[in-house]
């Protein structure tokens, strides 16, 4: 299994530019999300969605968009590009969300970004 | 704001030695997890607790929930180089009665010298 995929790997932006760091998952997993995580920090959750047709914001939304047209991808849209953009993203899927147990993400290898 | 600290950031020891790092809130987390991350990876899911006081081992890895299920440590004998890494833990806290959040903590830096 393939599990969670995203592309592209590395990108360099300018400021300004626009670009989409696509996520696919098969899985058959409801729930995705987007984070990023900053050098020494934790990650960050900017948006998730909990099925095709939902999503919603997390911590830090802001200059980012998502949407979510089919169960497999969850692509996320920078529109104006700026430097505290820069980071590395994951993308993660789960089968549920809210189970006592605690609900196992899987996550993407990340994409690699940098504005300048 | 809810925030998960993690100590130490950073951690370097020898090979066959053992370690201990820590997490820690003022939140109360329904769950809480354990993830390691590799260098352009992933994290990767090692442990879920869900009581407080639990403890969980996995091979040489011993993870141990606090008993008001505030913070958590884990626990790892004999370091191996393998077990190099970025540890991340995540808790899961409740917002309303029905939707809850996970926080991630910013992570401890494990390296295990041959």
């Amino acid at each position: 299994n393939a599990g969670v995929t995203q592309t592209p790997k590395f990108r360099i932006l300018k400021i300004g530019q626009s670009m989409t760091l696509q996520c696919t998952q098969d899985m058959n997993h409801n729930y995705m999300y987007w984070y990023r995580q900053d050098p020494g920090m934790g990650l960050k959750l900017i948006y998730y969605s909990v099925g095709a047709g939902i999503t919603d914001k997390g911590e830090v939304p802001n200059g980012y968009n998502v949407s979510r047209s089919t169960t497999e991808d969850f692509p996320l849209r920078l529109e104006l590009a700026a430097p505290s953009q820069t980071s590395v993203y994951f993308c993660a899927s789960s089968y549920s969300h809210d189970t006592g147990a605690g609900d196992i993400q899987y996550f993407g290898a990340g994409t690699r970004l940098s504005v300048l | 704001t809810q925030l998960l600290e993690q100590s130490p950031q950073f951690l370097s020891i020898q090979e066959g030695e053992n370690l201990t790092v820590y997490c820690n809130s003022s939140s109360v987390f329904s769950s809480l997890q354990w993830y390691r991350q590799e260098p352009g990876e992933g994290p990767v899911l090692l442990v879920t607790v869900v009581t407080g006081g639990e403890v969980k081992k996995l091979k040489r890895l011993t993870f141990q929930f606090g008993d008001a299920r505030k913070d958590s440590s884990l626990h790892i004998t004999a370091a191996q180089p393998g077990d190099t890494g970025l540890y991340l833990c995540a808790g899961r806290v409740r917002v309303t009665s029905s939707a809850s959040k996970i926080i991630f903590g910013s992570g401890t830096r494990l390296s295990i010298r041959p």
